[in-house]
């Protein structure tokens, strides 16, 4: 079955170190792999996604995220965490052909001035 | 514009009440859905239409039905409110060629 793991339920960075937020997928063909972000009280906004090619994909907000078939991984990066960064984050996994999003349970990061 | 819209915001009701909650998009899309998020953040799917006709329907209770009268709007009404059933309630939309969802703000739900 398909399943989607952030391994980490918190992570907290000083403002201005770089970020890298883990997500392992489970999944027998290629999936498309999306990070979301929410901002307490908000709604979920995209920042990246991948459906196939460069495996390097660069999103909204300085964000990028690498897919990794060899380690069923997409993981989340930012070379310098500013405080507004500060949210929920939630790598999902979509399959081809259907209309279904499994969601990982988040990540919360915090930024310390 | 909103893309994704919802009403209302906040829902405080009590127990064994009967309330709806509205989604309406703007993108012109073919998908809707209906996510509830629990208070650990955990987000799962419960309903999805496509071109009004319902396609996932994840063992939901029965108290909760959607209706989608057309591919634009995706409502929701839940009877005889559980305290279970406290939650954020977020709508989001699909298109029909691009795989991504666009979220709605959310709904919170408090049932007292």
């Amino acid at each position: 079955a398909q399943s989607v793991t952030q391994p980490d339920i918190h992570i907290t960075v000083s403002e201005g170190a770089s970020l890298e937020l883990r997500c392992n997928y489970s999944y027998g063909a290629t999936p498309y792999l999306f990070w979301y972000v929410q901002s307490p009280g908000q709604g979920l906004q995209l920042l990246l996604k991948y459906f196939s090619g460069d495996t390097l994909v660069q999103g909204i907000k300085g964000f990028e995220a690498e897919f990794k078939r060899s380690q069923s991984s997409f993981n989340l990066r930012k070379p310098s965490v500013h405080w507004s960064d500060a949210a929920e984050y939630f790598c999902a996994v979509g399959q081809s052909g259907t209309y279904k999003y499994i969601f990982g349970t988040g990540t919360r990061l915090k930024v310390l001035a | 514009d909103t893309a994704v819209s919802q009403t209302p915001k906040y829902l405080v009701t009590q127990m064994g009440n009967d309330k709806s909650i509205k989604c309406e998009q703007n993108l012109g899309h073919d998908t809707m859905y209906w996510y509830k998020q629990d208070s650990k953040k955990f987000l799962k799917i419960m309903f999805s239409y496509n071109n009004k006709e319902l396609i996932i329907n994840e063992t939901v209770p029965n108290r909760f039905s959607p209706k989608s009268p057309d591919k634009a709007h995706l409502n929701l009404h839940i009877n005889s409110l559980e305290l279970g059933d406290s939650a954020v309630y977020f709508c989001a939309s699909k298109g029909q060629i691009v795989n991504e969802q666009f979220f709605g703000p959310g709904t919170r739900l408090t049932v007292l």
